[in-house]
């Protein structure tokens, strides 16, 4: 039984263009989904987050989007830029600190 | 460096041995996870530690596995009689305090059993 879901293994876009990472959840406990990124051979860094009583949150080139209703939240960066490939984690916590993380979505950029 | 600091980076051992990781967590933070990343999968959660409270053992695997913490600092898990499964990288993160807030990681222990 898989909370977290990250449906699409992998992503390939062309530098510039928008990448869409996509993160689906069944627990509606969770209070708030954070975005980690990850280096091969590193820890996981954390990279934007929302809570649960908001929709959108931006930072920058990353902006959050959360769909309550749907269960499901989304990641867009734009411009995407080689430097963004990694692997992309969605993580799903409850108010107690309980954290779920997906199995992550790998994202190549080409130049 | 400020950052959470794991020994050894990498671990190889025969099955059946023990093996003891360490976590290094920043200074101040109360709370501390403990994460297993096998070969091409995400990170699972095993243990969690807040302040004096007990720790959330929920996701341990077995009674193999095994985790304690001094205090508000160092934390170690051990895994005993190790077995082929037990490969992967080991990932400890630490918080300032539990809830929605960013986690520190660690590079992580890379255990590979014989």
């Amino acid at each position: 039984d898989q909370q977290v879901k990250q449906n699409s293994p992998s992503l390939s876009v062309q530098e510039g263009r928008i990448s869409i990472l996509n993160c689906d959840y069944t627990n509606s406990m969770f209070d708030y989904f954070l975005w980690y990124k990850k280096y091969p051979a590193e820890g996981p860094t954390f990279l934007i987050s929302i809570s649960s009583i908001k929709d959108k949150n931006e930072d920058g080139r990353f902006t959050v989007f959360l769909n309550k209703s749907a269960k499901h939240l989304s990641l867009h960066i734009v411009p995407s830029q080689p430097g963004d490939s990694a692997v992309y984690f969605c993580a799903a916590y409850t108010n107690a600190g309980k954290s779920t993380f997906g199995d992550g979505t790998t994202l190549t950029v080409k130049p | 460096g400020a950052g959470v600091s794991q020994s050894p980076s990498n671990k190889v051992t025969e099955k059946g041995k023990d093996v003891e990781l360490r976590c290094d967590p920043i200074s101040g933070h109360t709370a501390l996870y403990w994460y297993r990343q096998r070969l091409g999968q995400g990170l699972e959660f095993l243990i969690y530690f807040q302040g004096n409270s007990a720790p959330d053992k929920s996701g341990l695997p077995s009674d193999r596995f095994s985790a304690e913490r001094t205090g508000e600092s160092v934390s170690t898990l051990t895994i005993q009689r190790t077995q082929q499964e037990d490969s992967a990288v080991y990932l400890c993160a630490s918080t300032v305090v539990s809830g929605g807030q960013p986690q520190h990681f660690g590079d992580g222990t890379r255990l590979s059993i014989l």
